[in-house]
């Protein structure tokens, strides 16, 4: 089956500092691959996202290369602030109208300043 | 914007109580959710629903069942509440005119004493 390995947390970072959050997968086909922030007392957003290999997703600064070699997604920020405090989930969708979602167990990242 | 609400964000019920935890939507999304999220083990499907009246069991259905009458509201009921069903509940909703992302509600952390 489906499943997101992500890197155990907590992460804690000075602010500036580079951030990198590992992400593999295990899936059959080309699943459609996620990056999900959740911040204190909140649902889950969306953050960026990558639909086929090679593709690179990015916002507010944040990017992920949908590795297909690899079957890795790494979440990578030049330099945090101390608002990126939150949790971060990957998680991928198969391919084929397949509605479902599978999440990691989520990375809590902490920036001080 | 896509709005998901959730009826509580805190509910705190006593064992062997039936529990009913409500999700609205306004997109029209065919598609909606329900996760339990819990230290360490990330999200969890417990059910979703592609339409009205039609749903489907996720990953962890035991103890849970679900209604959909109408195209914008989801429910989760807990049948009889125990106390391992303590948890922060997430809905969760997906369309075609979105790209099938999920966009989610603010979640419910219930307690079962």
């Amino acid at each position: 089956g489906n499943s997101v390995t992500q890197m155990e947390g907590p992460v804690t970072l000075s602010e500036e500092a580079f951030l990198t959050i590992n992400c593999t997968y295990t899936a059959t086909g080309y699943p459609s691959l996620f990056w999900y922030v959740q911040y204190p007392g909140e649902g889950l957003q969306l953050l960026l996202k990558a639909t086929k290999a090679d593709d690179k997703g990015s916002n507010k600064g944040f990017e992920a290369t949908y590795r297909k070699e690899t079957t890795s997604f790494h979440l990578e920020k030049g330099s945090v602030q101390v608002s990126d405090s939150a949790v971060y989930f990957c998680a991928l969708r198969k391919s084929g109208g397949y509605q479902k979602v599978t999440f990691g167990t989520g990375t809590k990242l902490q920036v001080i300043p | 914007d896509v709005k998901v609400t959730q009826s509580s964000r805190y509910l705190v019920k006593r064992t062997g109580e039936k529990v009913f935890l409500e999700c609205v939507q306004d997109m029209d999304h065919e598609n909606m959710f329900w996760y339990r999220q819990d230290p360490g083990l990330g999200l969890r499907l417990i059910y979703f629903s592609y339409d009205v009246k039609m749903k489907e069991k996720g990953d962890i259905p035991e103890g849970y069942s679900v209604s959909r009458e109408k195209k914008e509201r989801f429910s989760l009921i807990l049948e009889s509440a125990s106390t391992n069903q303590t948890s922060m509940y997430l809905c969760a909703s997906s369309g075609q005119v979105d790209g099938y992302e999920q966009y989610f509600g603010p979640g419910t952390r219930l307690t079962v004493t």
